[in-house]
């Protein structure tokens, strides 16, 4: 089983839509968790840290919960630029764990 | 956002050759940095985290002989891909992480063995 899952997608999204992410880790003693964004062929970039309490920045929420092992991102009113491969990450002690992403294609 | 910078960018070479990546923290000190490769469609898979100062932990199944990581400095670490083959040929990318646990990423190494 790997560490972190992800549904792989691809989501087809119209310009304006909502969608949503979601990805579980297995190591409970994971300490830290992040969405990345990876356009093609490029290296990935960090989006948003990933609190127990949820965290919102802009049209993007990020959802922990712990007893579930599950995290979730929301992205809302999507733009064409969104467009991308959005990456689950769980961190302990040294150890950063990726998912293996979830595709978006937003469409005019 | 902290910058970390990788090079080259891009290199063809041709099978039993060596090659060389530099990856470098430009505005912070990482004492640790990490190696991924990435094949098409796939995720990112670590194949090493470099300590600068000491050897690199190496993950299951990947050979340490062939991939070399040497950390020598706080802001430097180099990854060799010795007698490449093409099966060796993937996207390379290095990170390093800050004070604050999150890791930054290099632009990527797209190696191409011929």
């Amino acid at each position: 089983r790997k560490e972190v899952e992800q549904d792989p997608g691809p989501f087809n999204v119209p310009e304006g839509a909502t969608v949503a992410f979601n990805c579980t880790y297995s190591n409970s003693a994971s300490q830290s968790f992040f969405w990345y964004r990876q356009d093609c062929r490029k290296e990935p970039k960090l989006l948003m840290s990933v609190y127990s309490s949820g965290n919102e920045d802009g049209r993007f929420t990020a959802q922990l919960n712990r007893a579930s092992q599950y995290i979730s991102l929301l992205i809302r009113d999507s733009k064409l630029s969104d467009s991308a491969t959005y990456l689950c990450v769980a961190y302990n002690n040294n150890d950063m764990r990726f998912g293996a992403g979830t595709r978006l294609t937003v469409k005019p | 956002g902290a910058v970390v910078s990788q090079h080259p960018s891009w290199v063809i070479c041709k099978s039993g050759t060596s090659v060389k990546i530099e990856c470098r923290s430009l505005d912070f000190q990482a004492t640790t940095m990490f190696w991924y490769r990435q094949f098409p469609k796939q995720s990112l898979m670590l194949m090493a985290t470099s300590n600068e100062g000491s050897k690199a932990t190496y993950e299951q199944g990947v050979e340490k002989d062939k991939f070399l990581i040497n950390h020598a400095s706080l802001t430097l670490s180099t990854l060799t891909v010795t007698s490449a083959h093409p099966e060796d040929s993937s996207f390379y990318i290095c990170s390093a992480r800050d004070t604050g646990d999150i890791q930054y990423f290099g632009a990527g190494t797209r190696l191409s063995v011929l």
